[in-house]
């Protein structure tokens, strides 16, 4: 089972951009790295999937260079409100890994003004 | 659509006495999974099942017990709650049994005294 490892937490302000960076060295060729933010008394929620390259979406970019051995989420132009944990997972999306997910404590954003 | 819900939404139990935590999706998926959320120590599977009929055993499966009638509903019973059962519980479901999107429901507090 791939492993993750990522900072505990990460301090910023508004308006920069947040880059978290997440380890999985043994990461499998069918291995898909995710992304979740949870915030405080919620369910996580997810924010992006992706296999090799970059990803991009409404919410963030994720970008996984040709080892695959880490990947980095890149929030651009944090606010207040994307004050949240954010976890890295890694898993077989096709064949039986939904079980095998180990979420980790994650990484503690917290954005100031 | 409702996505998944949860009741209670929160739980004061004594010691000694046995509960179910309700989980219903909406969306049809195949899989769902309930895991419990304790500081700092993240999200710890306890049980999941790929499809209506079957479940399976996650991380932290001991004085837990899940079954699944029909795809719809996924219940968790604590046979004889103990204090160490206190946690905040989250249920969730994926549409296939990979490790693709999980949605995941507002979750259960439950204390254990």
């Amino acid at each position: 089972l791939a492993k993750t490892t990522q900072p505990i937490s990460m301090d910023s302000y508004e308006g920069q951009e947040v880059n978290i960076t997440c380890s999985h060295n043994n990461i499998a060729t069918n291995d898909y790295i995710t992304w979740y933010q949870q915030f405080p008394s919620q369910g996580p929620r997810f924010i992006i999937q992706g296999y090799k390259t970059k990803v991009t979406n409404e919410v963030a970019s994720l970008f996984i260079p040709a080892d695959r051995k880490s990947s980095t989420l890149s929030l651009p132009r944090v606010s207040l409100s994307d004050t949240a944990v954010y976890y890295c997972l890694v898993g077989d999306i096709l064949t039986g890994g939904g079980n095998k997910l180990t979420f980790g404590t994650g990484t503690q954003l917290k954005v100031e003004l | 659509t409702a996505g998944i819900t949860q009741a209670p939404t929160s739980q004061i139990l004594a010691a000694g006495r046995s509960m179910t935590l309700r989980c219903t999706q909406d969306m049809r998926h195949n899989a769902m999974y309930w895991y419990r959320q304790d500081l700092g120590l993240g999200l710890r599977l306890i049980h999941y099942s790929n499809t209506a009929g079957t479940t399976g055993k996650g991380e932290v499966p001991d004085g837990y017990s899940v079954s699944r009638a029909n795809t719809d509903d996924f219940p968790l019973t604590l046979a004889s709650a103990v204090p160490s059962q206190t946690s905040v519980y989250f249920c969730a479901s994926s549409e296939g049994q990979g490790a693709g999107e999980q949605f995941f429901g507002p979750g259960t507090r439950l204390t254990v005294l």
